[in-house]
């Protein structure tokens, strides 16, 4: 079964540094998004792509998060610098494109961040 | 703004019982919603679905029920077993926009054996 990758599974890291994230989706989905999900908390969405342009990146915090997908596979969240509030779960997930019954996002295990 | 609510944090049931977990929504524009299950240390994992068109989806034991005049759906799992038990989200989306999903808090699921 077709599975979204993401590396690596846990991450410390000092406040002030720069960490980054990777994700592969499921091969033929052409959405791919990534989610910030906060203990006790749902997933939030921080930033969409289609293929390679970003949908949605209203609640991506610009000034320290980037998010790429260059050819419109895989792609890298980076955080520079982190923050000791950026502590939380990245999901990804991937998804066909939007139509009817077929809106279902399937996720990848995620990375636990710890900022120290 | 809350649009998505999950009022209960956590339930916890006997095996072989019901288990039924409850999600509210304010957005009218929603039209397809989703639950989700998730163990510690993983990432949500897709249980079911059902589209606005629909008011009742079932899969295996698992079903989903929309209200839609109430904007309140549920998730019925019949029986619960042990290795339900977890964190159960609901998420509810605009069909046909951004795809973007719209998440609950959240209740935890405890199935005792």
């Amino acid at each position: 079964e077709a599975e979204v990758a993401q590396s690596p599974r846990y991450k410390i890291t000092e406040k002030s540094q720069a960490v980054a994230f990777w994700c592969d989706p499921i091969s033929g989905h052409a959405t791919l998004y990534w989610y910030r999900q906060i203990l006790g908390q749902g997933p939030e969405l921080l930033v969409q792509f289609q293929d390679e342009s970003v949908v949605d990146d209203s609640q991506l915090p610009k000034d320290r998060f980037s998010a790429e997908r260059l050819k419109g596979v895989d792609s890298t969240l980076k955080i520079q610098p982190a923050e000791l509030g950026d502590s939380a779960m990245y999901l990804c997930a991937s998804g066909p494109w939007a139509s009817i019954e077929t809106d279902t996002q399937y996720f990848g295990p995620g990375t636990r961040l710890t900022v120290l | 703004d809350q649009q998505v609510k999950q009022n209960s944090p956590s339930l916890s049931v006997q095996e072989g019982r019901i288990s039924i977990l409850n999600c509210d929504y304010t957005n009218s524009m929603f039209d397809y919603f989703l639950w989700y299950k998730k163990y510690p240390a993983e990432g949500p994992t897709f249980l079911i679905s059902i589209s606005s068109i629909k008011d009742k989806n079932e899969d295996g034991r698992f079903t989903v029920f929309l209200n839609k005049s109430a904007k309140h759906l549920s998730l019925h799992i019949v029986p619960s077993q042990p290795g339900d038990s977890a964190v159960y989200f609901c998420a509810a989306s605009v069909t046909g926009n951004t795809g973007k999903l719209i998440f609950g808090q959240g209740t935890t699921l405890q199935v005792k054996p």
